[in-house]
């Protein structure tokens, strides 16, 4: 069963609004990282954040983690439309040796 | 470098088939990994390699093989492809179980 569970499914947004993704987890985790999905391409990993950790910048990219609630967000700030794609939250537990990942939320920025 | 490469790109099986899907990395990762993602389902994991000559087996492992006889390369074996098997089919690696992911850029398999 699948770890990771990001909300919403599905979200639209204009050019140079915030758009915000949150992911919520079963079991405790050693880290939580999030994937980028261009339509029929590979992913691509954003960041990651360790469970002792509450928040991470990178660029226009801000995670939170809250371990007491088991959930994270992804806010992507000032989209543009190459933000286009699908986001995935993957969780690592060290028990499992794997990471289990969500079924991703689709972000559709349009100019 | 290349990275994760996948061969081939796309492929037609009829039911009963068998095939090969290759993954090659060229960043000396560890660990390796095969995804099959169907819409709706997100990446569920089939196989693994934790290092050359090892595999484990993921959440949905039934009707393929794997084999990590080099470091470098981790093949997906399917002995007698099902129409269940159309998906598409994510080659990853690692250099620590835990760290990021580098995915190759998929293979597009139908089974007809």
């Amino acid at each position: 069963s699948q770890q990771g569970e990001e909300d919403p499914q599905a979200l639209s947004i204009q050019e140079g609004e915030n758009a915000t993704m949150n992911c919520s987890y079963k079991t405790s985790i050693n880290n939580l990282q999030w994937y980028r999905q261009n339509s029929g391409r590979g992913l691509v990993h954003l960041i990651l954040i360790r469970s002792n950790e509450r928040e991470k910048h990178s660029g226009r990219l801000r995670v939170t983690l809250d371990t007491s609630k088991k959930s994270s967000s992804l806010l992507i700030t000032a989209s543009r439309a190459a933000d286009t794609a699908s986001y995935f939250c993957a969780t690592y537990n060290s028990g499992y040796s794997t990471l289990t990942f969500g079924k991703g939320t689709m972000l559709l920025v349009s100019p | 470098n290349a990275g994760v490469t996948q061969t081939p790109k796309f492929r037609v099986l009829k039911t009963g088939q068998s095939m090969t899907l290759l993954c090659a990395q060229d960043m000396n990762h560890e660990y390796m990994y095969w995804y099959r993602q169907d819409p709706g389902m997100g990446l569920r994991l089939i196989h693994y390699s934790v290092g050359e000559g090892t595999t484990a087996k993921g959440e949905v492992p039934d009707g393929y093989n794997v084999s990590r006889l080099k470091k470098q390369n981790f093949l997906l074996g399917l002995e007698s492809a099902a129409p269940s098997q159309t998906s598409v089919y994510f080659c990853a690696s690692t250099l620590t179980g835990m760290g990021e992911q580098y995915f190759g850029p998929g293979t597009r398999l139908t089974v007809t």
